[in-house]
């Protein structure tokens, strides 16, 4: 592995289902991010990590949850997914969450919820 | 609010010269980042700007005025490869990044 990775690359999903899409980085970040990108509006934050085993609540949070249980891996759910969740969801990974650090992202998943 | 605006779309002709301007409105402010994003890609790193100044880094320069909430990413003869979106951000308190929408330069021969 090489940078950061996403999957599924993409999915299509039917309304009420549960999905995890998956986040792996190999640089030994410490803060990891999923974002959202819809047509028109920016990134949108929806969770964050700012170090193994510890969350928090982006600015778009609901629907979603997340885990850190190690350095690696930040997993997102759905728990019942909707149609407003489609979406091309985005991780991202820092050294750490403070200043002059650019985020790294992962190719991206793209969602459709039916 | 926190708010990022720049322009939804510019076009420019190859080997010219363009500015993409955004304004940014956050709760506190710890810098300014400009991002690349090519069609169906992920976004990538271009600059970064904490302080009142221009930075040069090849044909891209990023400008930034603290004073006036303000920031421009000059691109100099400019390729077909640099057709993309452009994003600005800007890492507000809590150092979380706030995105502008993007603005989508249009490269004509």
């Amino acid at each position: 592995i090489a940078g950061i990775t996403q999957a599924p690359t993409s999915q299509i999903l039917a309304a009420g289902r549960r999905m995890t899409l998956r986040c792996t980085q190999d640089m030994r970040h410490n803060a990891m991010y999923w974002y959202r990108q819809d047509l028109g509006l920016g990134l949108r934050l929806i969770h964050y990590s700012n170090t193994a085993g510890t969350t928090g609540k982006g600015e778009v949070p609901d629907g979603y949850s997340v885990s850190r249980a190690n350095t690696d891996d930040f997993p997102l759910t759905l728990a019942s997914a909707v149609p407003s969740q489609t979406s091309v969801y985005f991780c991202a990974s820092s050294v750490s969450s403070g200043s002059l650090n650019e985020q790294f992202f992962g190719p991206g998943t793209r969602l459709t919820v039916l | 609010g926190q708010n990022i605006d720049q322009p939804t779309e510019m076009t420019a002709t190859e080997g010219a010269i363009v500015q993409i301007n955004c304004t940014y409105q956050t709760s506190g402010f710890n810098g300014l980042f400009w991002y690349q994003q090519h069609a169906g890609e992920a976004p990538t790193f271009l600059s970064y700007n904490v302080l009142d100044g221009l930075e040069e880094k090849g044909r891209f320069s990023s400008f930034l005025s603290r004073s006036k909430g303000y920031s421009y990413l000059l691109l100099k003869e400019l390729q077909m490869k640099d057709s993309a979106s452009y994003l600005c951000a800007a890492l507000d308190s809590n150092y979380q990044l706030i995105w502008g929408a993007g603005t989508k330069l249009i490269i004509k021969p």
